[in-house]
Order: C-alpha cells, then structure tokens, then sequence
C-alpha cells in the first residue's frame, strides 16, 4: 500500500533563517506530488506541484521554492524565513492527473519568530 | 477555471442531530468533487468523492453528498452527528477533463455539543 511521509511534524525558525521540509512517498512510482499551505481561516494554498522528477510548477511566487531530485521525493524550500511563511504545510500525491483525490501527509506546523 | 464556495466558517449541532454542511462550485468542465475533513494537527482524509458515477455518494463514517448539477451543489449530509465527527470539512474540485490540480474551499469547523 501506499504511504505518504512528511518531516519534521513542528518546527519554530527565527525570521531569516533558512528552510527544508520533506515529503516521501513509498508503494508507488511517478506520482503527483503537491504542496499546500494551510494559514488560519484561509483554507487550503496551493504552492507548488510536480508531475515528475525536476519538474516544478509555481502556483503562488513567494520566496518559497520547491525541488524534486527524486521520483518519489518534494521538498520545499526558503533562503529566508518570513513572518508570514508561518503556517500548516501539507504534502500530498495522487495518480495520474489526480481526478480522483489527494492523499494527504500529517503536515509541518511552521512557526516563525 | 474553477472554484468552491462552503457557507458557514462554523456549524454548530447537537449530538445525534442531522449535519448538513453546503458546498457549491463553478467548473467550466463537468467537475469531480470532494470531501475531505481535517481532525487538529493533522492531515487530510478523504471523506467521499463524486466522479460521474451516481449522484449520490457514500463515504466513511456515515457521511455521503448528493451532486446536483442544476444547483451546482455538493452538500454533505450524515444523518446522526457524533461528538467525534467535531472537526474542519474541506469541500474540493477538480477538472475531469485534461489535468488540473484540486482547488479547496475554505473549510466548514463543525462543532458538535453533547
């Protein structure tokens, strides 16, 4: 079956520094892979997704960025840390074109100081 | 283009009442759509989807939600609230045509009181 792994589950970063999330996926091959921001009472952002290895697509441009070196590997990235960067990430894969639902991480709860 | 609108931030019900939380959504393409709920801290889990098939979908947990084009709505509905479905319910849309990526709403906090 399918899993969907996403680290660190916390993290508190002072404003400047810089920023590595990560986000696996095992039992399955050339998935979609997203990332979503999720700020209180906004719902759910989409940032970036890749639809194979090295391809990114920017939904929002912010000074975030995201990176996939391996099929099965996303990672989203900052050179400095923002006030507003914090938030609720959440990594997610889907088959294919994904018509048929996300599967979602745990998530990282990002707070910046 | 395509985009999800759920009516009310907040819903509040007793226990073993029914819930109904609203979704509507504007596709240019006949739409799949889902819901998701969302327990603090974690992840999304996927609740039901409607992808063509029959109008009417069941999920887990006792949930399911009617697809009525005309009204251009997807609401869900379980007819006896339990204190555990207390959470945020994330209503989302997709093109069936081509690729496109989910777009959510911005989430319904249900609030069930004993």
């Amino acid at each position: 079956s399918q899993t969907i792994h996403q680290w660190p589950a916390t993290l508190v970063q002072p404003v400047g520094s810089p920023l590595s999330l990560e986000c696996t996926v095992e039992g399955t091959s050339n998935p979609n892979l997203y990332w979503y921001r999720q700020a209180a009472g906004r719902g759910l952002q989409l940032l970036f997704y890749s639809v194979g290895i090295g391809q990114i697509s920017s939904e929002v441009p912010q000074n975030l960025s995201a990176s996939r070196p391996q099929d099965r590997q996303f990672i989203l990235s900052s050179k400095k840390l923002l006030l507003s960067d914090s938030g609720f990430y959440l990594c997610a894969w889907s088959e294919d074109r994904g018509l048929y639902g996300y599967t979602f991480g745990s998530g990282t709860r990002l707070t910046v100081v | 283009a395509q985009s999800v609108t759920q009516l009310g931030s907040h819903v509040s019900v007793s226990e073993g009442a029914l819930v109904l939380l609203r979704c509507n959504y504007s596709s240019s393409v006949p739409p799949y759509l889902f819901w998701y709920v969302q327990y603090p801290n974690q992840g999304l889990q996927l609740l039901l989807k409607y992808t063509s098939a029959a109008t009417l979908v069941k999920g887990i947990n006792g949930f399911e939600a009617e697809f009525k084009k005309s009204e251009t709505s997807f609401h869900l509905t379980k007819p006896s609230a339990h204190m555990s479905d207390a959470a945020e319910y994330f209503c989302a849309v997709s093109g069936s045509g081509g690729y496109s990526t989910l777009t959510f709403g911005k989430g319904t906090m249900l609030l069930v009181s004993p």
